[in-house]
C-alpha cells in the first residue's frame, strides 16, 4: 500500500491564483481530513469528510472547498489565493468504527503564497 | 485558549536520559494520539489511548480521563528521537484538535 499521497510537494502561487491540492489513500479508510500547519502553530483542521459525498467544515475553513467523489480521492480546491494561505498542508485519513482508530498522514505540501 | 496544550515546548537532553512531554486537554475525549514529525516534515502516529498506558519499545504512553493529561515517556533517549512531538485529542464528534508540538533534541 502506498498509505496516503499528496500532490505536489511544493507550490508557489501568485495572489488571486487557483490551484487544487491532491490527495489520495489506498487504504479504504472512510475517513480523511486537510490540516495546514504554520510555523509554531498546531495543524489546524480545515475540512474532512466521513465518506463519499459527504464533507464538513472543520476549524479554519474559508478560502477552501473540498470534495469526496470517491473513497480514494480528497482534494483541497483554494481559489484567489492569498498570502494567509501560505502554509504546509497535510492530508490524513483513518478508519472509523465503534471504536476510534489512528491517523495516517500524507508527506504534506509546502505552499507559498507571493 | 487552545484545547490541547503541551509543555515542555523545547526540550533537549543528553543520549540516554528519561524524558517526559506532557500533554493537558480541555474537551471531552474519545481519544488522544501521540505523533512524531521529523525534520523532513512527515507525521506518523506513535500512540492511540483512550485510558490507562501503552508501550512500543522504548516509548510510553500514558492518560489519566479524569485530570484530563496524557504523558509521553522516552527511557535511553536516542539521538534518533531528536523530532518534534505532537499531541492530538479526538473529541466525539471525530474532530481532532492538535497542540503545538514538543521540539526534542537528544545530544550524543
Amino acid at each position: 500500500n502506498a498509505g496516503v499521497t499528496q500532490t505536489p510537494k511544493f507550490r508557489i502561487l501568485k495572489i488571486g491564483q487557483s490551484m487544487t491540492l491532491q490527495c489520495t489513500q489506498d487504504m479504504n479508510h472512510n475517513y480523511m481530513y486537510w490540516y495546514r500547519q504554520d510555523p509554531g502553530m498546531g495543524l489546524k483542521l480545515i475540512y474532512y469528510s466521513v465518506g463519499a459525498g459527504i464533507t464538513d467544515k472543520g476549524e479554519v475553513p474559508n478560502g477552501y472547498n473540498v470534495s469526496r467523489s470517491t473513497t480514494e480521492d480528497f482534494p483541497l480546491r483554494l481559489e484567489l489565493a492569498a498570502p494567509s494561505q501560505t502554509s504546509v498542508y497535510f492530508c490524513a485519513s483513518s478508519y472509523s468504527g465503534r471504536a476510534p482508530y489512528e491517523q495516517y498522514f500524507g508527506p504534506g505540501t509546502r505552499l507559498t503564497v507571493t | 485558549k487552545n484545547e490541547v496544550e503541551q509543555s515542555p515546548q523545547n526540550l533537549t537532553a543528553q543520549e540516554g536520559e528519561f524524558i517526559t512531554i506532557n500533554c493537558s486537554y480541555s474537551v471531552g475525549i474519545s481519544a488522544l494520539h501521540w505523533l512524531q514529525q521529523h525534520p523532513g516534515g512527515g507525521i506518523v502516529s506513535l500512540f492511540m489511548l483512550s485510558s490507562g498506558k501503552k508501550k512500543h519499545g522504548r516509548l510510553i504512553a500514558t492518560i489519566n480521563i479524569q485530570e484530563k493529561h496524557s504523558s509521553l515517556h522516552i527511557t535511553a533517549s536516542h539521538p534518533r528521537d531528536s523530532a518534534v512531538y505532537i499531541c492530538a485529542v479526538r473529541n466525539t464528534g471525530n474532530q481532532f484538535y492538535f497542540g503545538t508540538g514538543t521540539s526534542l533534541t537528544v545530544i550524543p
